[in-house]
C-alpha cells in the first residue's frame, strides 16, 4: 500500500482564498483522523470521521474550518475564507480502529499570506 | 484541564548510551498511551503503544513504562545511535479522545 495520501504537499495562498486539503487513507482503515501542527501549540486534533461518520469535530477552531469524507477512500479539510493565522502543517491520519495506531500522511504545508 | 508535558524540548546524549524521554499528564485518565517520532518534514510514525493495566512494553531497543499512579510514561532508547535523533511524541488515548504530548527533540551525537 501507497500509505496515506495528501496533496497538495505546499500551498501558498493569499488571506481570504478558499483552501482545500485532500486525504486519501490506506485501504481498509474506518477512521481518518485530521491534525494541524505549528511550533507554538504543536499537534491538535481537528476532528475525525469513523466509517465516513465525522465522530468529534470540537478541535475544530472556527466555521471557517469543514471537513467531508464522502466515501471511504477520499476526504477534505477545507478552510474559507483562509487567514494568516492558519498557516502549519495540516496532516490526515487513518486508522484501522478509533483507537489504534495511526498512519500519518506527509502533510500539507499551508502558507498564507 | 488536560495537560501532557514531555520533558525538555530538546535532549542531548552521546552515541551508545541510554536515552530516556518522559511524558506526564494531569486531569485525564488514558486507557493507553501511544509513542510516535517525528522527523522534519514528515508525519509522525507510530513506535508503541501501552496499555493502562501494562507496566512496561519492549521492542528491540525501545522500553516503555506507564504508571498511572504517578500519571507517567517513560520512554527508553538503549544503545542509542546518531540514526535515534528525531522528535518523539507521547499520545494519550481514552476511547475516542486522542491527544498527542509537545515532543521532545532528541539529538544523538556521535
Amino acid at each position: 500500500d501507497a500509505g496515506v495520501i495528501q496533496s497538495p504537499r505546499h500551498e501558498v495562498t493569499e488571506m481570504g482564498q478558499e483552501v482545500t486539503l485532500r486525504c486519501k487513507p490506506i485501504s481498509g482503515h474506518n477512521s481518518l483522523f485530521w491534525y494541524r501542527q505549528t511550533m507554538m501549540r504543536g499537534l491538535e486534533l481537528l476532528i475525525y470521521f469513523n466509517n465516513n461518520v465525522p465522530i468529534d469535530d470540537s478541535g475544530m477552531p472556527e466555521d471557517r474550518f469543514s471537513a467531508k469524507m464522502p466515501n471511504a477512500s477520499f476526504s477534505t479539510l477545507k478552510i474559507q475564507p483562509s487567514e494568516p493565522r492558519d498557516s502549519a502543517v495540516y496532516f490526515c491520519a487513518s486508522s484501522p480502529g478509533l483507537a489504534g495506531e495511526q498512519f500519518f500522511g506527509p502533510g500539507t504545508r499551508l502558507t498564507v499570506l | 484541564s488536560q495537560k501532557i508535558e514531555q520533558n525538555s524540548e530538546a535532549l542531548n546524549i552521546q552515541e551508545g548510551k541510554t536515552a530516556t524521554l518522559t511524558c506526564n499528564y494531569t486531569n485525564y485518565s488514558p486507557a493507553y498511551l501511544q509513542w510516535y517520532r517525528q522527523d522534519p518534514g514528515r508525519g509522525p510514525v507510530f513506535l508503541l503503544l501501552i496499555r493502562e493495566n501494562e507496566k512496561e512494553k519492549r521492542k528491540e531497543r525501545l522500553k516503555v513504562t506507564f504508571d498511572t499512579t504517578l500519571k507517567q510514561s517513560l520512554f527508553h532508547i538503549t544503545a542509542s545511535q546518531p540514526a535515534d535523533s528525531a522528535t518523539y511524541l507521547c499520545a494519550l488515548v481514552r476511547g475516542q479522545n486522542f491527544v498527542f504530548g509537545p515532543g521532545t527533540r532528541l539529538s544523538v551525537l556521535p
